[in-house]
């Protein structure tokens, strides 16, 4: 079946720009969360939904960072403003859990963002 | 709060040989473990995981990963190195219900 889906795979914007990133997740998976990874890093998290609540949005670097999930499926990942460290990859997984054992989380390919 | 070190931004192997990348862990409760590969331009896959039981972890790929919760360590090993191995491999780790923490990465070269 399809895995988690992510667009566009490649983004440029001036600095000042507003982006946002598309992730679509693995059919019926009720848990997506967001990863940024910096160039050399590993991922860190970003923010966590569980249907269309967002339970956990602490990594979140600033208030020009903003998530959704309406319908509990489709996600969208905004960044207002865009600063040259916005500049990484931001991907995105989904996962079945809902709170218990921890579920493989499948990741999608990502968005290169590149701010300039 | 829980952190992962990975030991060596790099680790060049011939094909054939061992294969070692090496993975520590500080968590104040028993973590759940995990080793993720990342080929380039694409997105992590699970390569295994730790969570009860075995401490003795099987993954896809051949490869095998040692819980050993007196030295916080969680390595990953295959006994023979292939061509397609080379790829990043991030060491992560998860407390109860929080998210995953990642390691800085390690990046296998394999030579022929």
């Amino acid at each position: 079946g399809a895995g988690v889906s992510q667009s566009p795979r490649y983004k440029v914007a001036k600095r000042g720009q507003d982006v946002a990133l598309r992730c679509d997740p693995i059919s019926g998976h009720v848990s997506l969360f967001w990863y940024q990874q910096a160039l050399g890093q590993g991922p860190e998290f970003l923010t966590y939904f569980q249907n269309e609540a967002q339970l956990d949005k602490s990594g979140l670097p600033s208030d020009r960072f903003f998530a959704e999930r309406p319908e509990g499926s489709v996600s969208t990942l905004k960044i207002q403003r865009t600063q040259q460290e916005d500049s990484a990859v931001y991907l995105c997984a989904s996962s079945f859990e809902q709170g218990g054992l921890p579920y493989e989380q499948y990741f999608g390919p990502g968005t290169r963002l590149t701010v300039t | 709060a829980q952190s992962v070190t990975q030991l060596g931004s790099h680790v060049s192997v011939s094909e054939g040989a061992l294969v070692l990348l090496r993975c520590n862990y500080s968590s104040s409760v028993p973590p759940y473990l995990f080793w993720y590969v990342q080929y380039p331009n694409q997105g992590l896959q699970l390569l295994l995981k730790y969570t009860t039981g075995a401490t003795l972890v099987k993954g896809i790929n051949g490869f095998e990963a040692e819980f050993k919760k007196s030295e916080t360590s969680f390595h990953l090993t295959k006994p023979s190195a292939h061509m397609s191995d080379a790829a990043e491999y991030f060491c992560a780790v998860r407390v109860g219900y929080s998210t995953l923490t990642f390691g800085k990465g390690t990046m296998l070269l394999v030579s022929p």
